[in-house]
Protein backbone atom coordinates (compact mmCIF):
# COMPACT_ATOMS: atom_id res chain seq x y z
CA UNK A 1 0.00 0.00 0.00
CA UNK A 2 1.45 3.47 -1.17
CA UNK A 3 1.44 5.59 1.83
CA UNK A 4 2.45 8.68 0.29
CA UNK A 5 0.85 9.17 -3.28
CA UNK A 6 2.34 11.17 -5.99
CA UNK A 7 0.97 12.73 -9.14
CA UNK A 8 1.52 13.37 -11.96
CA UNK A 9 3.99 10.66 -13.27
CA UNK A 10 5.63 13.43 -15.72
CA UNK A 11 5.11 16.96 -16.30
CA UNK A 12 6.67 18.85 -19.34
CA UNK A 13 6.20 22.76 -18.68
CA UNK A 14 7.35 25.85 -20.34
CA UNK A 15 10.62 28.17 -19.65
CA UNK A 16 9.18 30.45 -17.29
CA UNK A 17 5.64 28.76 -16.37
CA UNK A 18 4.37 26.90 -13.03
CA UNK A 19 5.37 23.50 -11.67
CA UNK A 20 3.32 21.89 -9.82
CA UNK A 21 3.58 18.62 -8.24
CA UNK A 22 0.59 17.16 -5.62
CA UNK A 23 1.09 14.22 -3.02
CA UNK A 24 -1.56 12.65 -0.81
CA UNK A 25 -0.99 10.89 2.56
CA UNK A 26 -3.39 8.88 4.96
CA UNK A 27 -1.00 8.38 7.86
CA UNK A 28 -1.72 11.20 10.62
CA UNK A 29 1.30 10.58 12.73
CA UNK A 30 3.09 11.99 9.82
CA UNK A 31 4.62 15.10 10.96
CA UNK A 32 7.25 15.88 8.54
CA UNK A 33 7.14 16.55 4.68
CA UNK A 34 10.36 17.10 2.30
CA UNK A 35 10.73 17.56 -1.29
CA UNK A 36 13.74 15.43 -2.94
CA UNK A 37 15.25 16.39 -5.93
CA UNK A 38 17.14 13.92 -8.21
CA UNK A 39 19.06 14.45 -10.99
CA UNK A 40 20.54 11.71 -13.46
CA UNK A 41 23.37 9.70 -12.05
CA UNK A 42 23.37 11.52 -8.79
CA UNK A 43 20.85 10.79 -5.56
CA UNK A 44 18.01 12.60 -4.18
CA UNK A 45 19.12 15.94 -2.82
CA UNK A 46 16.45 17.72 -0.18
CA UNK A 47 15.19 20.63 -1.51
CA UNK A 48 12.65 21.87 0.56
CA UNK A 49 10.53 20.47 3.77
CA UNK A 50 7.89 21.23 5.58
CA UNK A 51 6.02 20.28 9.08
CA UNK A 52 2.36 20.10 9.44
CA UNK A 53 1.74 23.42 12.13
CA UNK A 54 2.14 25.72 8.91
CA UNK A 55 0.61 25.95 5.77
CA UNK A 56 3.31 27.31 3.26
CA UNK A 57 6.76 27.59 3.34
CA UNK A 58 8.81 29.41 0.40
CA UNK A 59 12.70 29.16 -0.51
CA UNK A 60 13.57 31.38 -3.81
CA UNK A 61 11.54 29.81 -6.54
CA UNK A 62 10.18 26.94 -4.69
CA UNK A 63 6.97 26.75 -2.55
CA UNK A 64 5.28 23.70 -0.44
CA UNK A 65 1.70 24.33 0.26
CA UNK A 66 0.38 22.15 2.78
CA UNK A 67 -3.06 20.95 3.79
CA UNK A 68 -3.44 19.29 7.10
CA UNK A 69 -7.25 18.86 6.82
CA UNK A 70 -7.11 16.94 3.37
CA UNK A 71 -3.99 15.42 3.92
CA UNK A 72 -2.39 17.12 0.87
CA UNK A 73 1.06 18.86 0.30
CA UNK A 74 1.99 20.28 -3.17
CA UNK A 75 5.28 21.29 -4.21
CA UNK A 76 5.29 24.81 -7.09
CA UNK A 77 8.10 26.15 -8.66
CA UNK A 78 7.58 29.37 -10.10
CA UNK A 79 9.47 30.88 -12.92
CA UNK A 80 10.59 26.80 -14.06
CA UNK A 81 14.08 26.40 -15.76
CA UNK A 82 15.18 23.98 -17.84
CA UNK A 83 18.34 23.63 -15.21
CA UNK A 84 15.10 22.37 -12.83
CA UNK A 85 14.41 19.48 -14.78
CA UNK A 86 14.87 16.42 -12.69
CA UNK A 87 12.22 13.78 -10.87
CA UNK A 88 11.42 14.62 -7.83
CA UNK A 89 10.16 12.97 -4.81
CA UNK A 90 7.79 13.98 -1.85
CA UNK A 91 7.87 12.16 1.17
CA UNK A 92 7.05 11.54 4.68
CA UNK A 93 8.04 10.40 8.22
CA UNK A 94 6.48 9.75 11.16
CA UNK A 95 7.37 10.45 14.75
CA UNK A 96 6.97 6.88 16.73
CA UNK A 97 9.45 6.89 19.12
CA UNK A 98 11.91 8.69 17.50
CA UNK A 99 12.79 9.51 14.00
CA UNK A 100 11.86 6.68 11.30
CA UNK A 101 12.82 6.15 7.54
CA UNK A 102 11.32 8.36 5.11
CA UNK A 103 8.45 7.07 2.87
CA UNK A 104 8.65 8.25 -0.71
CA UNK A 105 6.54 8.98 -3.20
CA UNK A 106 6.64 7.34 -6.76
CA UNK A 107 8.43 10.29 -8.20
CA UNK A 108 7.25 12.80 -10.75
CA UNK A 109 10.02 13.46 -13.57
CA UNK A 110 9.76 17.26 -14.96
CA UNK A 111 10.86 18.52 -17.84
CA UNK A 112 10.95 22.38 -18.49
CA UNK A 113 11.33 23.18 -22.33
CA UNK A 114 12.64 26.33 -23.51
CA UNK B 1 28.02 18.40 -1.09
CA UNK B 2 27.68 15.53 0.81
CA UNK B 3 30.00 13.38 2.60
CA UNK B 4 28.52 9.61 1.75
CA UNK B 5 30.11 7.72 -0.43
CA UNK B 6 29.30 4.12 -2.34
CA UNK B 7 31.61 2.16 -4.27
CA UNK B 8 31.22 0.80 -6.87
CA UNK B 9 29.13 3.14 -9.13
CA UNK B 10 28.61 0.76 -11.22
CA UNK B 11 28.76 -3.45 -10.96
CA UNK B 12 27.94 -6.02 -13.68
CA UNK B 13 27.92 -9.33 -12.08
CA UNK B 14 26.96 -13.31 -13.17
CA UNK B 15 24.21 -15.09 -11.33
CA UNK B 16 24.70 -17.03 -7.71
CA UNK B 17 27.80 -14.59 -7.29
CA UNK B 18 28.06 -12.97 -4.04
CA UNK B 19 28.38 -9.21 -3.98
CA UNK B 20 28.76 -6.38 -0.87
CA UNK B 21 27.35 -2.80 -1.86
CA UNK B 22 29.88 0.12 0.36
CA UNK B 23 28.77 2.62 1.72
CA UNK B 24 30.68 5.13 4.13
CA UNK B 25 29.83 8.33 5.55
CA UNK B 26 31.99 10.86 7.46
CA UNK B 27 29.46 12.80 8.91
CA UNK B 28 29.32 11.17 12.11
CA UNK B 29 25.48 10.55 11.88
CA UNK B 30 23.89 7.61 13.71
CA UNK B 31 21.22 6.50 11.08
CA UNK B 32 22.10 5.08 7.98
CA UNK B 33 19.61 3.60 5.36
CA UNK B 34 19.60 1.58 2.03
CA UNK B 35 17.22 2.23 -0.41
CA UNK B 36 16.33 0.54 -3.78
CA UNK B 37 15.66 2.45 -6.79
CA UNK B 38 13.60 0.75 -9.80
CA UNK B 39 13.82 1.97 -13.39
CA UNK B 40 10.55 3.56 -13.06
CA UNK B 41 12.36 5.73 -10.21
CA UNK B 42 10.33 5.05 -7.18
CA UNK B 43 12.00 4.16 -3.82
CA UNK B 44 11.87 1.26 -1.63
CA UNK B 45 13.43 1.04 1.96
CA UNK B 46 15.27 -1.77 2.11
CA UNK B 47 17.07 -1.75 5.53
CA UNK B 48 18.06 0.95 7.71
CA UNK B 49 20.22 0.90 10.97
CA UNK B 50 19.67 3.49 14.44
CA UNK B 51 23.55 3.16 15.21
CA UNK B 52 25.98 0.52 15.76
CA UNK B 53 24.59 -2.83 15.89
CA UNK B 54 21.15 -1.96 15.19
CA UNK B 55 19.89 -3.23 11.61
CA UNK B 56 16.21 -3.27 10.78
CA UNK B 57 14.15 -4.65 7.67
CA UNK B 58 12.55 -2.12 5.50
CA UNK B 59 9.76 -2.38 3.39
CA UNK B 60 10.33 -3.88 0.55
CA UNK B 61 11.32 -7.72 0.79
CA UNK B 62 15.11 -8.35 0.40
CA UNK B 63 17.23 -10.69 0.02
CA UNK B 64 20.05 -9.11 1.40
CA UNK B 65 21.48 -8.22 4.56
CA UNK B 66 23.67 -5.33 6.04
CA UNK B 67 25.68 -4.96 8.73
CA UNK B 68 26.55 -1.76 11.36
CA UNK B 69 30.16 -2.55 12.95
CA UNK B 70 31.04 1.36 12.89
CA UNK B 71 29.12 4.29 12.27
CA UNK B 72 30.50 5.39 9.50
CA UNK B 73 30.41 2.13 7.79
CA UNK B 74 26.71 0.29 6.30
CA UNK B 75 27.70 -2.34 4.08
CA UNK B 76 24.74 -4.38 1.99
CA UNK B 77 25.56 -8.28 0.94
CA UNK B 78 23.30 -10.35 -1.59
CA UNK B 79 24.49 -13.98 -0.78
CA UNK B 80 23.57 -15.30 -4.31
CA UNK B 81 22.74 -12.49 -6.76
CA UNK B 82 19.87 -13.07 -9.23
CA UNK B 83 18.88 -11.15 -12.81
CA UNK B 84 16.19 -9.75 -10.41
CA UNK B 85 18.58 -7.79 -7.95
CA UNK B 86 19.26 -5.13 -11.20
CA UNK B 87 18.55 -2.24 -9.72
CA UNK B 88 19.98 1.00 -8.18
CA UNK B 89 21.17 0.60 -4.97
CA UNK B 90 21.01 4.00 -2.69
CA UNK B 91 22.88 4.55 0.71
CA UNK B 92 21.70 7.63 3.06
CA UNK B 93 22.45 8.69 6.76
CA UNK B 94 20.93 11.13 8.74
CA UNK B 95 21.58 12.90 12.16
CA UNK B 96 19.94 10.82 14.95
CA UNK B 97 18.82 13.66 17.36
CA UNK B 98 15.67 11.89 19.04
CA UNK B 99 12.87 14.08 18.03
CA UNK B 100 14.23 16.84 15.47
CA UNK B 101 14.03 15.87 11.90
CA UNK B 102 16.37 16.09 9.88
CA UNK B 103 17.90 16.00 6.49
CA UNK B 104 18.69 12.59 4.88
CA UNK B 105 21.76 12.80 2.52
CA UNK B 106 22.37 10.15 -0.39
CA UNK B 107 25.10 8.47 -1.57
CA UNK B 108 25.32 9.23 -5.57
CA UNK B 109 24.04 5.09 -5.49
CA UNK B 110 25.67 1.96 -7.07
CA UNK B 111 23.62 0.74 -10.19
CA UNK B 112 23.79 -2.99 -9.83
CA UNK B 113 23.34 -5.60 -13.57
CA UNK B 114 23.01 -9.18 -12.51
CA UNK B 115 23.58 -11.04 -15.67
Amino acid sequence: QQQVKQSPQSLIVQKGGISIINCAYENTAFDYFPWYQQFPGKGPALLIAIRPDVSEKKEGRFTISFNKSAKQFSLHIMDSQPGDSATYFCAARRRWGGNTPLVFGKGTRLSVIA
Amino acid sequence: EADIYQTPRYLVIGTGKKITLECSQTMGHDKMYWYQQDPGMELHLIHYSYGVNSTEKGDLSSESTVSRIRTEHFPLTLESARPSHTSQYLCASSEGTGWSHTEAFFGQGTRLTVV
